[in-house]
């Protein structure tokens, strides 16, 4: 049981690349959530995610992308990275609508 | 009036030591209360609920005064692996489905 599960661990972009983080689960656990964590700034949410096909947007949620395609796996999308995206992010998951399970976390650099 | 507070700190406490830091909220229909701990470049990790009643786990007591909109997290006879940022959650589940993290409150256990 790995719980939650994030890839890449670290990443660095150039301004306009593109990139795409992947978030799993072995929970059955019906809400994901993407975070980005700056200094300062605390936990903020970019999109989430109810179910499998549903996806809805956090308090950040511009610059980024999200799809849940099967119930496990949460992707978040970077389609073109800027250095205000310079961040680590936080994936996260849950049975209901809180205790959440967090995964490791993804260091993204972008020069 | 901010949606979740922590005093910052650090609080930098010795050992052996009683701390206790408060989270105030704003949103008075708040229904569910958690306390996260994260030590640094990790993911949050659960610590405990908060339930009305208080909510005690070993060296932990949570606590929720919903009349002043808090919530306490007392840690009694302090290690030094309890060092940590400990992040306040509120859910304001139901008409306003949202999760809120505090920005977290820093605890250095000196020796």
């Amino acid at each position: 049981n790995a719980g939650v599960t994030q890839t890449p661990k670290f990443r660095v972009l150039k301004t306009g690349q593109s990139m795409t983080l992947l978030c799993a689960q072995d929970m059955n656990h019906e809400y994901m959530y993407w975070y980005r964590q700056d200094p300062g700034m605390g936990l903020r949410l970019i999109h989430y995610s109810v179910g499998e096909g549903t996806t809805a947007k956090g308090e950040v949620p511009d610059g980024y992308n999200v799809s849940r395609l099967k119930k496990q796996n949460f992707l978040l999308g970077l389609e073109s990275a800027a250095p205000s995206q310079t961040s680590v992010y936080f994936c996260a998951s849950s049975s209901v609508f809180y205790e959440q399970y967090f995964g490791p976390g993804t260091r993204l650099t972008v020069t | 009036r901010k949606e979740v507070e922590q005093d910052p700190g650090p609080f930098n406490v010795p050992e052996g030591a009683t701390v206790a830091f408060n989270c105030t909220y704003s949103n008075s229909a708040s229904q569910s209360f958690f306390w996260y701990r994260q030590d640094c470049r990790k993911e949050p990790k659960l610590l405990m609920s908060v339930y009305s009643s208080g909510n005690e786990d070993g060296r932990f007591t949570a606590q929720l005064n919903r009349a002043s909109q808090y919530i306490s997290l007392l840690i009694r006879d302090s290690k030094l692996s309890d060092s940590a940022t400990y992040l306040c959650v509120v859910n304001n589940q139901g008409r306003d489905d949202k999760i809120i993290f505090g920005k977290g409150t820093r605890l250095h256990i000196l020796p």
